[in-house]
């Protein structure tokens, strides 16, 4: 079945420096979305990309969606203490009737110390 | 709105006893999902549903079973409770299959099992 693989697990940064975290898909996929959960919280979905090579911006996020739409990153330019949590990215398999369905990546922990 | 809610937070349960964790959305989502999260291994779906009466499996449905009746209600159900099976549950919504507006979760039951 579909696999999707988010690395690095953990990231421990300074308050100010750049972060990033990136997702691969063992197959082609349709679409790809990217939640960040607080500690303690639920995942709050930030964004989806759809298009290859589809580039967005939020402040200081920016999502990237590969050109053969099986890979995706997202960058944090100067991070904050409020940037703290897991970001997880989740594809959906192109082709078919998937009813929706996401595969979820393991996730990237994010520390920021002040 | 209060989105998606799930009752109960926390439960500690014994080996071999039953629960049905409960699941509502008052946003009128046709699609309906159930997660578990391990730590470090990301979410896994459990069960989900396109509509009123319609489920199907996930990736991980051992253990469980699910039944939608109505449009809001979405419970799963814990036969035979097992260690294994400790874990935090997260039920999600979603406008439609396409997810262009996101999963929506809820805040999760932190079930453990001894």
């Amino acid at each position: 079945g579909q696999q999707v693989m988010q690395i690095p697990q953990y990231q421990h940064v300074q308050e100010g420096e750049d972060f990033t975290t990136y997702c691969n898909s063992s197959t082609t996929l349709s679409n790809i979305q990217w939640y960040k959960q607080r500690p303690g919280g639920h995942p709050v979905f930030l964004i989806q990309l759809v298009k290859s090579g589809e580039v967005k911006k939020q402040k200081r996020l920016t999502f990237q969606f590969g050109e053969a739409k099986k890979n995706s990153s997202l960058h944090i330019t100067a991070t904050q203490t409020t940037d703290v949590g897991t970001y997880f990215c989740a594809g959906r398999g192109a082709g078919g009737t998937s009813y929706g369905k996401l595969t979820f990546g393991q996730g990237t922990i994010l520390t920021v110390h002040p | 709105n209060a989105g998606v809610t799930q009752t109960p937070k926390f439960r500690i349960l014994k080996i071999g006893q039953s629960m049905t964790l409960q699941c509502t959305q008052d946003m009128n989502h046709n699609y309906m999902y159930w997660y578990r999260q391990d730590p470090g291994m990301g979410l896994k779906l459990i069960y989900y549903s396109v509509g009123a009466g319609i489920t199907d499996k996930g990736e991980v449905p051992n253990g469980y079973n699910v039944s939608r009746s109505t449009t809001e209600d979405f419970p799963l159900r814990l036969e035979l409770a097992a260690p294994s099976q400790t874990s935090v549950y997260f039920c999600a919504s979603s406008y439609d299959p396409s997810g262009n507006y996101g999963y929506t979760f809820g805040s999760g039951t932190r079930l453990t099992v001894v």
